[in-house]
């Protein structure tokens, strides 16, 4: 199985500030043929299911605010939020779907400062 | 606009079958482009994917259930399941259904669409 560890844990973010989010994978999640990298992200807040918010690593979803953007590829990926607001207080997880079974980053808990 | 909805009891016995349903409204489960998917998180955890089907029945699971975990679609009724037999306490989660992008290569994808879940508890 592909392991997919994020870093930090938790942060605590002013509003208006960047958050910066780090996901590393065990493997590469590169697929060579199409140059995509096979990486997502979400955003889950209390109470809600998760939310896809990136995925190929970069491309943002419909209605995902632009201040959310995705980067990396290989093994090493980061989730920005620049500007933070107070309804960016959720825990985020990293996804990858290059291989069977698809994992998830441990969770990285972004809080205000 | 799709919807995804899990049904089933919200309490197992210890080594019984746990069955969940899905219902997928608002897009074809039929469409050649997703994978259907479900994906569990133990109170206060994190999330760990169980398996995914296609309308066709081309399945996938995550080894560490495989010997327990069945997925099966249905597409006249416009639904997915669940079935996963000899639960124990480490199987009480949310059980979330969502659908998976996908064209053929290298898939299921990411999940674009995920229902609201439901807790099935597994106690005496």
């Amino acid at each position: 199985d592909i392991v997919m560890t994020q870093s930090p844990d938790s942060l605590a973010v002013s509003l208006g500030e960047r958050a910066t989010i780090n996901c590393k994978s065990s493997q590469s999640v590169l697929y060579s043929s199409n140059n995509k990298n096979y990486l997502s992200w979400y955003q889950q807040k209390p109470g809600q299911p998760p939310k896809l918010l990136i995925y190929w690593a970069s491309a943002r979803d419909s209605g995902v605010p632009d201040r959310f953007s995705g980067s990396g590829s290989g093994t090493d990926f980061t989730l920005t939020i620049d500007s933070l607001q107070a309804e960016d207080v959720a825990v985020y997880y990293c996804q990858q779907y290059y291989s069977s079974p698809q994992t998830f980053g441990q969770g990285t808990k972004v809080e205000i400062k | 606009q799709l919807q995804l909805h899990e049904s089933g009891p919200g309490l197992v016995k210890p080594s019984e079958t746990l069955s969940l349903i899905c219902n997928v409204s608002g897009d074809s489960i039929s469409s050649r482009s997703y994978y259907w998917g479900w994906i569990r998180q133990p109170p206060g955890r994190g999330l760990e994917w169980i398996g995914s089907v296609y309308y066709s029945g081309t399945t996938y699971y995550n080894p560490s259930l495989k010997s327990r975990v069945t997925i099966s679609v249905d597409t006249s009724k416009s639904q997915f399941s669940l079935r996963l037999t000899s639960v124990t306490g480490a199987d009480t989660a949310l059980y979330y259904c969502g659908r998976h992008g996908y064209f053929g290569v290298r898939g299921p994808y990411y999940l674009d669409y995920w229902g609201q879940g439901t807790l099935v508890t597994v106690s005496s």
